[in-house]
């Protein structure tokens, strides 16, 4: 059980290019989300989904793409990146959410450079 | 507006010190939960705790303990006889509905 898995864990862009970050689970959560973690900004929402087919935004989703094809799968597209979006890129999953709300589980983080 | 403020940027304490991180938040809901985080060196997020809206009793665990106040919007974690493993950066969140809304953090570093 691998828990949540992102690749890479680094990665250096120019500005403009676009790529992928990907995040994968095996727990078979409907719930996933991508955070952003910036110097004194703690984390911030970018995109969530609350299962396959279905996403929505979070608090900054300019410049950001997500699809949902499957349960295991919540790739974050950077369409054409931006040293704004130098960043650590964080992502979650959990059960639907319900009452109580279930732990999130954090997978270990992608650290992006844009120059 | 809903909204987590984590005052105290960093804090450093020496070993075996008591220490105290403040976490004050805002939100119109009634029924809401908030939880801790702490982030190692390592750079993984590890929950901590979850407490909602209607339990403003105080939990301990170990050396850890959280003071839930309704009335002052106020989440605080303590932890009792600090160790330098303690040092981290600790996240205070806010749920509502499907977001988990983070305060900015406090990094705490222990000193042998």
């Amino acid at each position: 059980n691998a828990g949540v898995t992102q690749t890479p864990k680094f990665q250096v862009l120019k500005t403009g290019q676009s790529m992928t970050l990907q995040c994968a689970q095996d727990m078979n959560h409907e719930y996933m989300s991508w955070y952003r973690q910036d110097p004194g900004m703690g984390l911030r929402l970018i995109h969530y989904s609350v299962g396959a087919g279905i996403t929505d935004q979070g608090e900054v989703p300019n410049g950001y793409n997500v699809s949902r094809s499957t349960t295991e799968d919540f790739p974050l597209r950077l369409l054409s990146a931006a040293p704004s979006q130098t960043s650590v890129y964080f992502c979650a999953s959990s059960r639907a959410f319900g009452l109580p709300p279930p732990e999130q589980y954090f997978g270990p983080g992608t650290r992006l450079t844009v120059t | 507006a809903q909204k987590v403020t984590q005052a105290q940027t960093e804090i450093s304490v020496v070993e075996k010190e008591d220490v105290t991180l403040d976490c004050v938040y805002e939100t119109r809901d009634t029924t809401y939960y908030l939880f801790w985080y702490k982030q190692p060196p390592s750079g993984e997020l590890v929950f901590l705790i979850r407490r909602n809206s209607f339990d403003e009793q105080n939990e301990i665990s170990g050396r850890y303990s959280w003071n839930f106040q309704k009335s002052t919007s106020s989440f605080n974690f303590t932890i009792t006889a600090s160790q330098v493993v303690d040092s981290a950066v600790y996240f205070c969140a806010l749920r509502p509905l499907n977001k988990l809304i983070f305060g900015a953090g406090t990094r705490l570093a222990v000193h042998p």
